[in-house]
């Protein structure tokens, strides 16, 4: 089955505490992004890549990391995590970077930074 | 910039009811408009996609017609069901930037339809 999977599926962690949310698809997509959904502000980008070892800053990267060491995975990694980082993780791929391309998105991370 | 702006929720109306959740957009460029729906619990999901101008999309009953004069792509069902209620965004991509591509969503309309 075509998917996007994420894990952990939920976190609640401490300030400062490095963690990492991966992120796979088996679809052979060129494009991976994540998002962060907060309530009334949206969806928004973090960071993005086109292809393996290409990767660009979003609309909201402070704070975050990624890399791009292979196809199929993009992991998220929080260095040191703050409660402003509070906030539901998307994971999503496409085809290709291409705008008339639909992205598929992960079930989410919930992450809770105390 | 670009952006997206949707009719605020919750909606909520009885089975078999005609929906209407209105979207509308600003865009530099030329950009593709899509309807994602999320269930509780769950990632987003494509619905439907309109590519360029008087494109209709169309997937399980919704439809929305890309209408550029009017800057709009608003998202219609005849008749809902309540296995229809979930969080619907509109959203949609432009090239417009130097590199890359963001989907630029609205902030979500809630539905719920009751019995």
């Amino acid at each position: 089955e075509a998917q996007v999977t994420q894990n952990p599926r939920y976190l609640i962690t401490v300030t400062g505490k490095k963690l990492t949310v991966t992120c796979s698809q088996n679809m052979n997509h060129e494009y991976m992004s994540w998002y962060r959904q907060d309530p009334g502000l949206g969806l928004r980008q973090i960071y993005y890549s086109m292809n393996v070892e290409v990767t660009d800053k979003g609309d909201v990267p402070e704070g975050y990391k990624v890399s791009r060491k292979e196809k199929r995975n993009f992991p998220l990694i929080l260095e040191s995590p703050s409660p402003n980082q509070t906030s539901l993780y998307f994971c999503a791929s496409s085809f290709s970077g291409t705008s008339n391309q639909p992205q598929h998105f992960g079930d989410g991370t919930r992450l809770s930074i105390l | 910039g670009d952006s997206v702006t949707q009719m605020e929720g919750p909606v909520t109306l009885s089975e078999e009811a005609f929906l209407t959740i209105n979207c509308t957009y600003t865009a530099t460029g030329y950009p593709s408009l899509f309807w994602y729906v999320q269930y509780p619990g769950e990632g987003l999901q494509l619905l439907l996609k309109a590519t360029k101008a008087d494109d209709k999309g169309s997937n399980k009953g919704f439809e929305a017609t890309y209408r550029k004069e009017t800057t709009s792509f608003h998202l219609e069902k005849g008749s809902v069901q309540v296995s229809d209620s979930a969080v619907y965004f509109c959203a949609l991509s432009d090239r417009s930037r130097n590199s890359g591509y963001a989907l630029n969503f609205g902030k979500g309309t809630s539905l719920l339809v009751t019995p």
